[in-house]
């Protein structure tokens, strides 16, 4: 276990729905990320949020929503996604060692779009 | 934009054999080099974290490294188990706010007993 958890873990829902991916982390860290990872595809930073604020967006659509309401939680807000959107997406959060930022992940949240 | 290679995309051995892979990357825009362990269903674990020319890691039978001047990173796996099956990444932090890091796509690993 890396201390990170990801709910739910599988997600399916229609285009005109509107759904909430949460992420925990229990480490003390202070900063989180969502990526997204599409069949094929590397992983993609969508967003980073430090110390609650958010910085950076990775020209990510509007219809992915994230909300950082403390240090400790990570929400990601979907509405009116498309099919494209399935992807699995991964929760991190970080701390600083050996000069660099290291990320542990959570599990993923599989989401389908119907 | 900044793109991170790893080759080759997926490996086959068997169980004892020692493998390694590559990842390279843009040597300009160093500032740390992620390698990370991601068996299927569960999260990416981080192995290796290297920032100097000529770093050399190990973690028991795994061992990684680095040349920033030519921008690629060696993981090597000797005597390999087959729970040491999983997709192996690495990622480039580029030196962006909070370590921002653009992975590869990832060497899959498969060892057969």
């Amino acid at each position: 276990e890396t201390g990170v958890t990801q709910t739910p873990r599988h997600l399916v829902m229609g285009m005109t729905n509107k759904k909430s991916l949460k992420c925990e982390q229990h480490l003390g860290h202070n900063a989180m990320y969502w990526y997204k990872q599409s069949a094929k595809k590397p992983l993609e930073l969508m967003f980073v949020y430090s110390l609650e604020e958010r910085v950076e967006n990775n020209s990510v659509p509007s219809r992915f929503s994230p909300e950082c309401p403390n240090s400790s939680h990570l929400f990601l807000h979907l509405h009116t996604l498309q099919p494209e959107d399935s992807a699995l997406y991964l929760c991190a959060s970080s701390r600083y060692r050996d000069s660099s930022y290291e990320q542990y992940f959570g599990p993923g949240t599989r989401l389908t779009v119907t | 934009i900044l793109n991170v290679e790893q080759s080759p995309q997926s490996l086959h051995v068997q169980e004892g054999d020692s493998t390694n892979f590559t990842c390279s990357f843009p040597s300009s825009n160093f500032y740390a080099l992620h390698w990370y362990r991601w068996e299927t269903a569960k999260s990416p674990e981080a192995l290796f974290v290297m920032t100097l020319n000529g770093d050399e890691k190990k973690k028991g039978r795994i061992s990684a490294t680095l040349n920033t001047k030519e921008g690629y990173s060696y993981l090597y796996i000797k005597g390999s188990q087959p729970e040491d099956s999983a997709t192996y990444l690495c990622a480039l932090n580029y030196g962006g706010s909070q370590g921002n890091l653009i992975f590869g796509k990832g060497t899959k690993l498969s060892v057969k007993p």
